[in-house]
């Protein structure tokens, strides 16, 4: 079982429709969870961080965190052709100083 | 202020040389990764420090490589003897602290031939 699991998509949306993100990680003792938005070729750019069960908004983005679940989410509102990309989750445990990506989800919006 | 600076951008070099990747950490950040990104197995850790100290090699995949960080503001990634398999691209990424977001440079996209 892989530490972090993201579906790798594609998840193609329509220009202007909502994008969701999903994300599930094996170690419940995770403390800290981001999420970065990676375009071909490029290197990964930070998008949102969350530590607190809870969402977490910043403009059209939103980081929902279900410790008891597992699981960590990344909404993407009026999806625009320029988030189309690679959004990798990744997770740390501080105690043990473990970090942990997923494999990334690819994002198509469609114009 | 400038971000993670990492050099060179691209390198080609043949099996059995020695190759050094080097990364300068944005400036008062404590803690320095250094990733290896590769379609097969995505983005791994493959060393971590904190506050110029080793804190965590597990992921050093063998005794081919090797990495330093004699200062706050340098780190070097060592690869002696190449392989064709070490063909990736490597990220050097900091943080303030170990918890915090980690901040990525460019990137070294790394070929072996």
């Amino acid at each position: 079982q892989k530490e972090v699991e993201q579906n790798s998509g594609p998840l193609s949306v329509p220009e202007g429709a909502i994008a969701s993100l999903n994300c599930t990680y094996s170690d419940r003792g995770s403390q800290s969870f981001f999420w970065y938005r990676q375009y071909s070729g490029k290197s990964p750019e930070l998008i949102m961080f969350i530590y607190s069960n809870g969402d977490k908004e910043d403009g059209r983005f939103t980081a929902q965190l279900n410790k008891a679940s597992q699981y960590v989410s990344l909404l993407i509102r009026d999806s625009q052709p320029s988030d189309s990309a690679t959004y990798l989750c990744a997770v740390n445990r501080h105690n043990f100083n473990k970090f942990y990506f997923g494999s990334g989800t690819k994002l198509n919006v469609k114009p | 202020d400038a971000g993670v600076i990492q050099s060179p951008r691209h390198e080609v070099t043949e099996m059995g040389q020695e190759v050094t990747l080097r990364c300068k950490p944005i400036s008062g950040h404590n803690s320095l990764f250094w990733y290896r990104q590769t379609m097969m197995r995505g983005l791994e850790l493959l060393i971590y420090f904190n506050n110029n100290v080793p804190i965590d090699d597990s992921g050093m995949p063998e005794d081919r490589f090797s990495a330093k960080m004699p200062n706050a503001s340098f780190s070097t990634l060592k690869i002696q003897p190449s392989e064709p398999r070490d063909s990736a691209v490597y990220f050097c990424a900091s943080s303030l602290i170990s918890n915090q977001p980690q901040h990525f440079g460019d990137g070294t996209r790394l070929s072996i031939l």
